[in-house]
């Protein structure tokens, strides 16, 4: 079963706005990673949050956990046209094995 | 160049006839997987393996047969195609384990059909 579940589902926003996704999952979890695809590529890894962390930064990218509500969301700042992209949250179940579970995903497109 | 390679990229098969789908890593990663990704439902995990020897069941391991005999390969096998496992797969490696799992690092995706 899917653990984690990006919201929305697709976003188009204008070159220089910010983007905003969401993930919400299940269980208790060690860490949680988000990754982007360019269409139909394989997935990059963006950045990894770890559970006792509540905010991370790395570059134009701003990652927040709240392990009380199960989510974290990714925010993408002074957005570009090639952050056109979908984005994906992934996050290991914190229950003894080290599968991973990514969402569904976020498709963002930006307009130049 | 570090990387995770897969082959064939594209490869079109009929029902039932076994074939093998090749991941290898030059990174000398413990952890290695396999995904699948269909369209709306992301990537849901097949098999993937801590270390040689030890592969453990992911979210869809129905139809798939892994082995891990040596560190930096780990195939994919589908005994029996069937065309509802027309998909794109993605094998990835990842440094440690550690607490929790870390950064993985994907192939290019090889598109299967099978008709």
């Amino acid at each position: 079963s899917q653990q984690g579940e990006e919201d929305p589902q697709a976003l188009s926003i204008q070159e220089g706005e910010n983007a905003t996704m969401n993930c919400s999952y299940k269980t208790s979890i060690n860490n949680l990673q988000w990754y982007r695809q360019n269409s139909g590529r394989g997935l990059v890894h963006l950045i990894l949050i770890r559970s006792n962390e509540r905010e991370k930064h790395s570059g134009r990218l701003r990652v927040t956990l709240d392990t009380s509500k199960k989510s974290s969301s990714l925010l993408i700042t002074a957005s570009r046209a090639a952050d056109t992209a979908s984005y994906f949250c992934a996050t290991v179940p914190n229950t003894g094995g080290f599968k991973t579970i990514f969402g569904a995903g976020t498709r963002l497109f930006v307009k130049a | 160049e570090a990387q995770v390679t897969q082959n064939p990229r594209y490869l079109i098969t009929v029902t039932g006839k076994k074939l093998t789908v090749t991941c290898s890593q030059n990174m000398n990663h413990e952890y290695m997987s396999w995904y699948r990704q269909d369209p709306g439902l992301g990537l849901r995990q097949i098999y993937y393996s801590m270390n040689v020897e030890v592969t453990d069941k992911g979210d869809v391991p129905e139809g798939y047969k892994v082995s891990r005999k040596e560190k930096r390969n780990f195939p994919l096998i589908l005994e029996s195609p069937s065309p509802n496992q027309t998909s794109l797969y993605f094998c990835a490696s990842s440094p440690r384990t550690g607490v929790g799992l870390h950064e993985q690092y994907f192939g290019p995706g090889t598109r299967l059909t099978v008709t």
